[in-house]
């Protein structure tokens, strides 16, 4: 079974500073898909940004992009220049064969002003 | 374009009670998938339905149970509540299923049914 791996419970960041939110995940399978979701306090999970096993860059999508580290089975999310509207939830998510996500626990981000 | 629409935003049952939510995909989208999040802890994978058809499901009692209509729309059942059944429950929906590309089956969520079991 997939288990994916977020250890750090909360994390503060400086407005317009980077953060790293840190995510592993462990699966045997060749060919899987790597996600990044954003929950506010509204509870709509939002889509971030995507890391394909095979793709040989790291994913970016504006102020996101994604640490993939294969070998150490590591995909951790960078955000860029912080915003206080950053301030939520973040969930990774590995989709293997089966076409479902599998999420880590979260980690909460607090942007302080 | 409309988005994932869940209803009823708020449920209160009470132990023993049925509960019944709903949800509408993103129109073309045919895979429909529900999500247990009780408060302060991650997402659990309860169903996930595509062209009708129930595809996979979690590690769930069947009392959890659901169905997808032929308008793709579905809905989660859930039979003798329990006070662990308290939780927001979310459904997404997807293109359905892609052989091969993981990417292109972002699930777009909607904003959640909040079931409280007194």
């Amino acid at each position: 079974a997939q288990k994916i791996t977020q250890t750090q419970p909360g994390m503060f960041v400086q407005e317009k500073e980077a953060v790293t939110l840190d995510c592993t995940y462990d699966t045997s399978d060749p060919s899987y898909g790597l996600f990044w979701y954003k929950q506010p306090s509204s509870g709509e999970m939002i889509f971030l940004i995507y890391q394909g096993s095979y793709d040989q860059q790291n994913a970016t999508e504006g102020r996101y992009s994604l640490n993939f580290q294969k070998a150490r089975k590591s995909a951790n999310l960078v955000i860029s220049a912080s915003q206080l509207g950053d301030s939520a939830m973040y969930f990774c998510a590995e989709e293997t064969g089966a076409n479902n996500l599998f999420f880590g626990t979260g980690t909460r981000l607090t942007v302080i002003p | 374009e409309a988005g994932v629409t869940q209803s009823p935003t708020h449920l209160i049952k009470t132990r023993g009670q049925q509960a019944t939510l709903r949800c509408s995909p993103i129109s073309g989208h045919t895979s429909v998938y529900w999500y247990q999040q009780a408060l302060g802890l991650g997402l659990q994978f309860l169903l996930w339905y595509d062209e009708g058809e129930e595809r996979n499901r979690g590690n769930f009692p069947p009392r959890f149970s659901g169905r997808q209509f032929p308008n793709y729309s579905s809905e989660l059942n859930v039979n003798a509540l329990e006070l662990e059944d308290s939780a927001l429950y979310l459904c997404a929906s997807s293109p359905g299923q892609l052989a091969g590309d993981h990417g292109a089956n972002v699930l777009t969520f909607g904003a959640g049914s909040r079931l409280t079991v007194l």
